[in-house]
């Protein structure tokens, strides 16, 4: 049974920062992997979707990275803004699988 | 962009009451979803919908929770006799055919059982 992990829970940085956020997983055998941003009381927004066959995918500030062999994806996010502030989640979609498994999410604060 | 609409966005019923929630997904997304999240906790499947019939579904979906598509657009999850640990934030979410697309959430619904 696939299980993702994100950690920290909870980071707190000044603005302008640069980032990490992680997601470890126990099962390499997925199709892709979505990271989501969750504003308090809100859906769920995407932000980027790695193929398993990639590597990395990019979007702005936004930098995803994939390794399947270790069981591990980064969120890199650059130059960090109070707007950045949300609840950031990774979920996989598992290879014959239909459903998305989520980890818990790290709720990211940006201190002006 | 498209989206995914979610009616309505907060419902509060009594407990044992039928609740239906409503989704209008992407008019080219083929395949349906349905996810919770209770307060503090993961987001979590329910079920997910393809080609008129449920593809696959989790525990949690039980005999007291069904999916359909009344009239070919609207995407909708009924509860029937609502209990009080249904109260959470109920996501509908669809996906394309190819499974390298991703998944487009809705706002969410907050359900609350009182």
């Amino acid at each position: 049974k696939q299980e993702v992990t994100q950690i920290p829970a909870a980071l707190s940085v000044p603005e302008g920062e640069n980032l990490v956020l992680n997601c470890s997983f126990t099962d390499s055998a997925i199709y892709n992997l979505q990271w989501f941003r969750q504003d308090p009381g809100k859906g769920l927004t995407s932000l980027l979707l790695i193929q398993s066959s990639q590597r990395e995918q990019t979007s702005g500030r936004l930098n995803a990275s994939l390794d399947k062999s270790s069981g591990r994806s980064t969120l890199y996010i650059a130059a960090s803004q109070p707007g950045d502030s949300a609840t950031y989640l990774c979920a996989l979609l598992g290879q014959g699988a239909q459903k998305l498994v989520f980890g818990q999410g790290t709720r990211l604060t940006i201190n002006p | 962009e498209p989206e995914v609409t979610q009616t309505p966005s907060h419902q509060v019923t009594q407990m044992g009451q039928e609740v239906i929630l409503r989704c209008v997904p992407i008019s080219n997304h083929l395949y349906f979803y349905w996810y919770r999240q209770i307060l503090g906790q993961k987001v979590e499947f329910l079920v997910s919908f393809y080609n008129n019939e449920i593809s696959e579904k989790s525990e949690i979906f039980d005999d007291q929770f069904s999916v359909e598509r009344p009239d070919g657009s609207n995407f909708t999850l009924k509860i029937r006799s609502t209990k009080l640990e249904d109260s959470a934030m109920y996501f509908c979410a669809t996906r394309r055919q190819q499974t390298i697309y991703g998944y487009t959430f809705g706002s969410g619904t907050r359900l609350t059982v009182v």
